[in-house]
């Protein structure tokens, strides 16, 4: 069936160093992907999303690129900030769509140090 | 704005009691789905709704019943509280059957 596995965590930057967490996908056709972000004591918020191959999502400095011959939807930031701490789900929908709602990475926890 | 309001926010309960969680949307979506989310399991989904009067169970639906009777709610009824219900849920809604989720909250849930 359809799943989406991404690097676990957590993981500690230093301000302004380069973030890359690893998402790929197993998935008939070619869904939507998604990456959600939770910050502290809140729910999920989408943070970045792309449609089609090829396509770039972005958003707050975040990036990912939908490639369908890797089947990955890495997400990455050049210069990340301490106020990007959180944790970080990669996710597609559920049996291509036909329920409206989404399979969940297990989550990514980020925290960066000043 | 409110978007998906969730009510309680926090909850304990005693084993054995029961409980509905309230879920609410103002964005006329059709789709709404449960979720609980555990450390190092993300998020799974419990029920979900494709429309007012139809609902599914997800993938972990053991011990919780939900019902949609309008398309603004989607409660979610905890039978007989037990411990292993312990747990953050999160309700959300989606406008299209590949589209986005819409958060709320969370209601963090301790059964003792």
């Amino acid at each position: 069936g359809d799943s989406v596995t991404q690097m676990e965590g957590p993981v500690t930057l230093s301000e302004e160093a380069f973030l890359t967490i690893n998402c790929t996908y197993t998935a008939t056709g070619y869904p939507s992907l998604f990456w959600y972000v939770q910050y502290p004591g809140e729910g999920l918020q989408l943070l970045l999303k792309a449609t089609k191959a090829d396509d770039k999502g972005s958003n707050k400095g975040f990036e990912a690129t939908y490639r369908k011959e890797t089947t990955s939807f890495h997400l990455e930031k050049g210069s990340v900030q301490v106020s990007d701490s959180a944790v970080y789900f990669c996710a597609l929908p559920f049996y291509g769509g036909s329920q409206g709602n989404l399979i969940f990475g297990k989550g990514t926890k980020l925290s960066v140090k000043p | 704005n409110a978007g998906v309001t969730q009510t309680p926010k926090f909850q304990v309960l005693k084993t054995g009691q029961s409980m509905t969680l309230q879920c609410a949307q103002d964005m006329n979506h059709e789709y709404m789905s449960w979720y609980r989310q555990d450390p190092g399991m993300g998020l799974r989904l419990i029920h979900y709704s494709v429309g007012a009067g139809i609902t599914d169970q997800g993938e972990v639906p053991n011990g919780y019943n939900v019902s949609r009777s309008t398309t603004e709610d989607f409660p979610l009824r905890l039978l007989s509280a037990a411990p292993s219900q312990t747990s953050v849920y999160f309700c959300a809604s989606s406008y299209g059957r590949a589209a986005e989720a819409f958060f709320g909250q969370g209601t963090r849930l301790t059964v003792v």
